[in-house]
């Protein structure tokens, strides 16, 4: 298994730009979610999906749009990208919703000028 | 605000001392606590958690010693290596259908020779 993998794993954007952040995990997890890590603030949860076709807000949203039409992969947009986006990212799945183990990606560094 | 303190924000410890890292949340709704140990360019793995009924939980030269009353928990490292020079997230988890994390800010581990 390849477990949670994330594409790309580097990205510099322009103010305003758009783009589309992969996640896709083979574990027939049901449980995917979307994290920010900023330093000084560790990892704040920005959207999760408890199965295909449910999404839900995490703690900061705004700005990022996800869905999830197959059970392995979680997509994140950034519709019009700030300064205030650059962050690492990280996905996350675990086999249910309340399952204890949560399983991390390898990151997406973005960078927006 | 936030709603896991996590604390030292950086920690230097020889080769074979203990290394100890805090937590303290508010919310006593939380019903699972992990830690998450993070090296650089990865992203966080699991590596020890308690629920709040355990007093104390042990995985080799891992420890979480929890106290519910004063609502802290804190992850012990015995005999620590150079290898564990990491970072360290706390993490407290909400009840309900999703397995929503809120984490602490982090503590880098430094463990020298």
């Amino acid at each position: 298994n390849a477990g949670v993998t994330q594409t790309p794993k580097f990205q510099v954007l322009k103010t305003g730009q758009s783009m589309t952040l992969q996640c896709a995990q083979d574990m027939n997890h049901e449980y995917m979610s979307w994290y920010r890590q900023d330093p000084g603030m560790g990892l704040r949860l920005i959207h999760y999906s408890v199965g295909a076709g449910i999404t839900d807000q995490g703690e900061v949203p705004n700005g990022y749009n996800v869905s999830r039409s197959t059970t392995e992969d979680f997509p994140l947009r950034l519709l019009s990208a700030a300064p205030s986006q650059t962050s690492v990212y990280f996905c996350a799945s675990s086999l249910w919703a309340h399952t204890d183990t949560q399983y991390f990606g390898p990151g997406t560094r973005l960078t927006v000028l | 605000q936030q709603q896991v303190k996590q604390s030292p924000q950086s920690l230097i410890v020889q080769k074979g001392g203990i290394s100890i890292i805090n937590c303290a949340y508010e919310n006593t709704a939380f019903d699972y606590f992990p830690w998450y140990q993070q090296f650089p360019g990865k992203g966080p793995a699991l590596l020890i958690a308690i629920r709040p009924d355990v007093s104390e939980k042990k995985e080799g030269r891992f420890t979480i010693s929890f106290n519910k009353s004063a609502k802290q928990f804190s992850l012990h490292i015995m005999d620590s290596q150079p290898g564990d020079s990491a970072t360290y997230f706390c993490a407290a988890r909400y009840p309900g259908t999703a397995s929503k994390l809120t984490f602490g800010t982090g503590t880098r581990l430094q463990v020298t020779l």
